[in-house]
């Protein structure tokens, strides 16, 4: 079955500091790959996504995620953190019109 | 444009009573869904549409129902709700298909008692 797993359900960084979350997928085929943002209260607002191509992908923010086939990977970072990246980060495929997302990854930043 | 708006932004109901979520988009997209969120869940895909007249099932679809008389509307339906339906629903749309980009709607938060 097809699944999306966030193994790290809380971060906690320092602001200033570098970020990677983690993404791995199960699919039978490459699927379309996203991530996520929702702050507290809100809806959710797209950083990136990958379809084909580069295998490394800038997003809004300052965020970039890699995709690695031998893997089955598309971790999410930033080179530096601001206080207001604090927020829930979700990992999600698409593939026929539906989408499975992760359980959230919620990051913390320190000041 | 408004983008995705839900109504009503907070609902409580008494289990077995019925209500509506309403979910419209002013951006003239044809791919629709609905999703719920509880926590340590993520999000979960309750119903989707590709267009007027079409739609289909989900990860998590018992309890709800749902059509699509217009491009703008995808109303989602609890016939009889159970303490089970507590949760944050979420609405999105997509200009054609569930590969591109979701645009979420604010989400109508429901307490089932």
């Amino acid at each position: 079955a097809q699944s999306v797993t966030q193994p790290d359900i809380h971060i906690t960084v320092s602001e200033g500091a570098s970020l990677e979350l983690r993404c791995n997928y199960s699919y039978g085929a490459t699927p379309y790959l996203f991530w996520y943002v929702q702050s507290p209260g809100q809806g959710l607002q797209l950083l990136l996504k990958y379809f084909s191509g580069d295998t490394l992908v800038q997003g809004i923010k300052g965020f970039e995620a890699e995709f690695k086939r031998s893997q089955s990977s598309f971790n999410l970072r930033k080179p530096s953190v601001h206080w207001s990246d604090a927020a829930e980060y979700f990992c999600a495929v698409a593939r026929d019109d539906k989408i499975i997302f992760g359980k959230g990854t919620r990051l913390h930043i320190l000041p | 444009n408004a983008g995705v708006t839900q109504t009503p932004k907070f609902q409580v109901l008494k289990t077995g009573q019925s209500m509506t979520l309403q979910c419209a988009q002013d951006m003239n997209h044809e791919y629709m869904s609905w999703y719920r969120q509880d926590p340590g869940m993520g999000l979960r895909l309750i119903h989707y549409s590709v267009g007027a007249g079409i739609t289909d099932q989900g990860e998590v679809p018992n309890g709800y129902n749902v059509s699509r008389s217009t491009t703008e509307d995808f109303p989602l339906r609890l016939l009889s709700a159970a303490p089970s339906q507590t949760s944050v629903y979420f609405c999105a749309s997509s200009y054609s298909s569930g590969e591109e980009t979701q645009y979420f709607g604010p989400g109508t938060r429901l307490l089932v008692l």
